[in-house]
């Protein structure tokens, strides 16, 4: 079975744009959550989404939205986009949460200049 | 306040020394998981424990879950370069299901 998947690996952006993040999960899985990593906050969930659904969100601005697509790939967007959102964005799939084991994609590591 | 507690922050240990990690938590845990990271990387699953008092092994890493389920270490036996990273905790269910945490993570470092 082929891995989750995160496309792009690498972004560079500047402040004020925008950019979309992309992951595709492994075959069959359903519930794909995302995180954002930076060295001063760790590992932050930022929210999760279940049969096309967002069913709960961390503790972000409306500038990160995401949604969910029928074959239960799954899109990140962030807004006016700030120096602090640079960070590692992570992607994980699982049959559904709770309780069912996360597979993580590799990232992909956004810097914004 | 952190729902997950890990310690220590960092550890560097000898090749071939055994090392405990440990991750708390202030509520019962109905699921805990170890991940493991390379710097810069996604994070690579190692095991899942629910059950108090269950114990997991995979190749040198050992972890538990304690009784009373608000605690879990991992430890490492005979402790290689390999097994240098980044070792997180992570649990969902913590009042707020659906919503994963994670702990701030373990820096591992093997010398040889």
């Amino acid at each position: 079975k082929a891995g989750v998947t995160q496309t792009p690996r690498y972004l560079i952006k500047t402040r004020g744009q925008q950019v979309t993040l992309s992951c595709s999960p492994i075959s069959g899985h359903r519930s794909v959550s995302w995180y954002q990593q930076t060295p001063g906050q760790g590992l932050q969930f930022l929210f999760e989404y279940f049969s096309e659904t967002q069913r709960n969100k961390g503790n972000f601005p409306g500038r990160f939205s995401g949604r969910q697509f029928s074959n239960s790939r799954s899109e990140m967007n962030v807004s006016t986009l700030e120096l602090g959102d640079s960070a590692l964005y992570l992607c994980a799939s699982s049959f559904s949460l709770p309780g069912d084991t996360q597979y993580f994609g590799p990232g992909t590591r956004l810097t914004v200049l | 306040s952190q729902e997950l507690e890990q310690s220590p922050q960092s550890l560097i240990v000898q090749e071939g020394k055994n090392l405990t990690i440990n991750c708390t938590s202030s509520k019962t845990l109905y699921g805990l998981y170890w991940y493991k990271q390379k710097y810069g990387e996604g994070l690579i699953f190692l095991m899942m424990l629910q059950k108090g008092g269950e114990e997991k092994s995979h190749e040198k890493i050992t972890a538990k879950l304690d009784e009373k389920k608000q605690q879990s270490s991992l430890h490492i036996t005979a402790s290689q370069p390999s097994h240098a990273g980044i070792y997180l905790c992570g649990a969902d269910g913590l009042g707020n299901f659906n919503k994963f945490y994670f702990g701030s993570g373990t820096k591992l470092n093997v010398k040889p």
